[in-house]
């Protein structure tokens, strides 16, 4: 099952609305995942099954979707949001990363 | 506080073999699904293979079926990656993670990574 991202790079300012899609090639239900990375760590996840989040993340992160066509919002963008994000599909092996989505500063 | 400290990174020519470990702590080992996944310098992420809390399910990524064979030692709270007939293609850092499999199979924690670098 192939995922895409995009976009592949986003230029936003703080306090900015940002949305990423993730498009699988075949329905995957809620079998979707997103992972954040900062440049040197190891990623970290943010929602499971498509919309729940994971505990100790922030509530301006949210995740919606079903089937093939899915989105990370983030609500207010702040500063350590600047990161690598990526998607990832969980619904059949081998399981499968999305491209990555780097949010830069504008 | 749930710790996947990785070693057995490091330098090894193209048709080489080399050993990975993962060592686990602060979580009930044998009851999570673990995987390893990668990241070439500078690009996305890849899983790499996968296995069941009891060793009984290993699932591969096609590129390293037949090369690479993951493995898992309870009584040591220690995963694996052996890594065999090695590539340039898989120059690498290799991250362990924990899997939370509850339908839907999430990476919940994951370690710092061990680089290994595939080169003459």
């Amino acid at each position: 099952i192939q995922v895409t991202q995009s976009p592949s790079s986003l230029s936003a300012s703080v306090g900015d609305r940002v949305t990423i899609t993730c498009r699988a090639s075949q329905s995957i239900s809620n079998y979707l995942n997103w992972y954040q990375q900062k440049p040197g760590k190891a990623p970290k996840l943010l929602i499971y099954a498509a919309s729940s989040l994971q505990s100790g993340v922030p509530s301006r992160f949210r995740g919606s979707g079903s089937g093939t066509d899915f989105t990370l919002t983030i609500s207010s963008l702040l500063p350590e949001d600047f990161a690598t994000y990526y998607c990832q599909q969980s619904y059949r092996a081998p399981l499968t990363f999305g491209g990555g989505t780097k949010v830069e500063i504008k | 506080e749930v710790q996947l400290v990785e070693s057995g990174g490091g330098l090894v020519q193209p048709g080489g073999s080399l050993r990975l470990s993962c060592a686990a702590s602060g979580f009930t080992f044998n009851t999570y699904w673990m995987s390893w996944v990668r990241q070439a310098p500078g690009k996305g992420l890849e899983w790499v293979a996968q296995i069941k809390h009891d060793g009984s399910e290993k699932n591969y990524e096609d590129t390293v079926k037949g090369r690479f064979t993951i493995s898992r030692d309870n009584a040591k709270n220690s995963l694996y990656l052996q890594m065999n007939s090695l590539r340039a293609e898989d120059t690498a850092l290799y991250y362990c993670v924990r899997d939370k499999v509850v339908g839907a199979t999430y990476f919940d924690f994951w370690g710092q990574g061990t680089l290994v670098t595939v080169s003459s």
